[in-house]
């Protein structure tokens, strides 16, 4: 079966310190992968997703990145934190047919 | 772009009561999800429904594609099930691309 792992499960950084988050899928090949960010209230913001390795579509201009070294890891990462960036990151991938499976999510403090 | 659009916003209710939750969407769609978000922020598959009708327990879901909605049925609601609820959709036009509403959030009070 597949599961899909984040970490860490919580983070709190100061202002202008570096990020990276990191998300890894077993028991697939070749999943789309998502990075979503959910701030105060309750909407889903799609961040970046990809279909394959080093293929990263952006959908928010922003000081995030996203990277895909290998099949079934997705990094999220900033340079310099912004305290708009706090919120609750999820990971997600989904399979050929488009279901969306959701990693537990990392929840970013920025201080 | 796509509008997808959730409603009510918020519903609270009796232990008990049933309850339909609508998602609305503006352009076609290849698929749509159903998603539960519980109070520590899994989020949890429900239904994997591009069309038709499922059942999974006290829970059941409709899509009618041709329509441009969905709704999610909760019968006989238990506590268990607060949360918020979200459905997402993915864009015809096959870009990959899932979008997701702004939810209905459900307080189920004991």
């Amino acid at each position: 079966s597949q599961t899909i792992h984040q970490w860490p499960a919580t983070l709190v950084q100061p202002v202008g310190s570096p990020l990276s988050l990191e998300c890894t899928v077993e028991g697939t090949s070749n999943p789309n992968l998502y990075w979503y960010r959910q701030a105060a209230g309750r909407g889903l913001q799609l961040l970046f997703y990809s279909v394959g390795i080093g293929q990263i579509s952006s959908e928010v201009p922003q000081n995030l990145s996203a990277s895909r070294p290998q099949d079934r890891q997705f990094i999220l990462s900033s340079k310099k934190l912004l305290l708009s960036d706090s919120g609750f990151y999820l990971c997600a991938w989904s399979n050929r047919v488009g279901e969306q499976y959701f990693g537990p999510g990392t929840r970013l403090t920025v201080t | 772009g796509i509008q997808v659009e959730q409603s009510p916003p918020d519903l609270i209710l009796q232990e008990g009561a049933n309850s339909t939750l609508r998602c609305n969407f503006s352009d076609s769609v290849n698929n749509l999800q159903w998603f539960h978000q519980n109070p520590w922020g899994q989020l949890i598959n429900l239904f994997y429904i591009p069309s038709g009708t499922k059942q999974n327990g006290r829970l059941s879901a409709t899509t009618v594609a041709t329509e441009r909605y969905s709704l999610l049925y909760i019968s006989s609601s238990q506590t268990t099930d607060s949360g918020v609820y979200f459905c997402a959709v993915e864009l015809a036009n096959r870009d990959d691309k899932i979008i997701f509403g702004k939810g209905t959030r459900l307080h189920i009070l004991p």
